[in-house]
């Protein structure tokens, strides 16, 4: 089955710096990797995603990467901001959604003002 | 801000107790989920339903048993509940049946306690 690592657990970075946080796959079927926010005591919470077929993906402050050939994706915050401070989560996904989403560990980004 | 409901929001019960956790989805979805959320946040897939398939994660317990009276509902069945499955329990659903992967939507979860 897929297995997703996701690096690092926690990240502390300066309000308005960037931050970014690296996942990587095993299984080279995988070809939806969503990325997902999750406050304390809140549902996790999509914020962008990625199929296969793409290479890269922003929207405003966010992107996303994605390498299939060394089967890794990467999340970039730019600007960031206090209300960015959460777990963020990477996930991935096969078998057209049937097999559910395999997420990584969760990283813990602090933003210090 | 209810596409995906859950209730109870918390449950707190006793070893040995069977209780169940309902869900809900309004937008229309084909396939619904289920995923625990352990102590250290960690994710992980049980169940997914599409109407025509259940597909089962292998580690989890038969003690867990979805049910889905119709296509807007999954609930979860636990029996014989046992300290290692207090954590939080998120519903989710997404759109389409297979092939092409859409967004996951995910209820605002159940924290279950057993004590």
């Amino acid at each position: 089955g897929e297995n997703v690592e996701q690096h690092p657990s926690t990240l502390s970075v300066q309000e308005g710096d960037s931050a970014v946080i690296k996942c990587t796959y095993s299984d080279s079927a995988s070809n939806y990797f969503p990325w997902y926010k999750q406050e304390l005591g809140k549902r996790p919470q999509l914020i962008i995603d990625i199929r296969s077929n793409v290479g890269e993906k922003k929207d405003q402050r966010i992107a996303v990467t994605l390498n299939k050939t060394a089967k890794h994706f990467s999340l970039h915050i730019t600007e960031t901001q206090p209300e960015d401070s959460a777990v963020y989560f990477c996930a991935a996904e096969s078998g057209g959604g049937a097999d559910g989403l395999t997420f990584g560990k969760g990283t813990h980004l602090i933003i210090q003002p | 801000d209810t596409a995906v409901s859950q209730t109870p929001k918390y449950l707190v019960t006793q070893m040995g107790n069977d209780k169940s956790i309902k869900c809900e989805q309004n937008l229309g979805h084909d396939t619904m989920y289920w995923y625990k959320q352990d102590s250290k946040k960690f994710l992980k897939i049980m169940f997914s339903y599409n109407n025509k398939e259940l597909i089962i994660n292998e580690t989890v317990p038969n003690r867990f048993s979805p049910k889905s009276p119709d296509k807007a509902h999954l609930n979860l069945h636990i029996n014989s509940l046992e300290l290692g499955d207090s954590a939080v329990y998120f519903c989710a659903s997404s759109r389409g049946t297979g092939g092409w992967q859409e967004t996951q939507y995910f209820g605002p979860g159940t924290r279950l306690l057993v004590l």
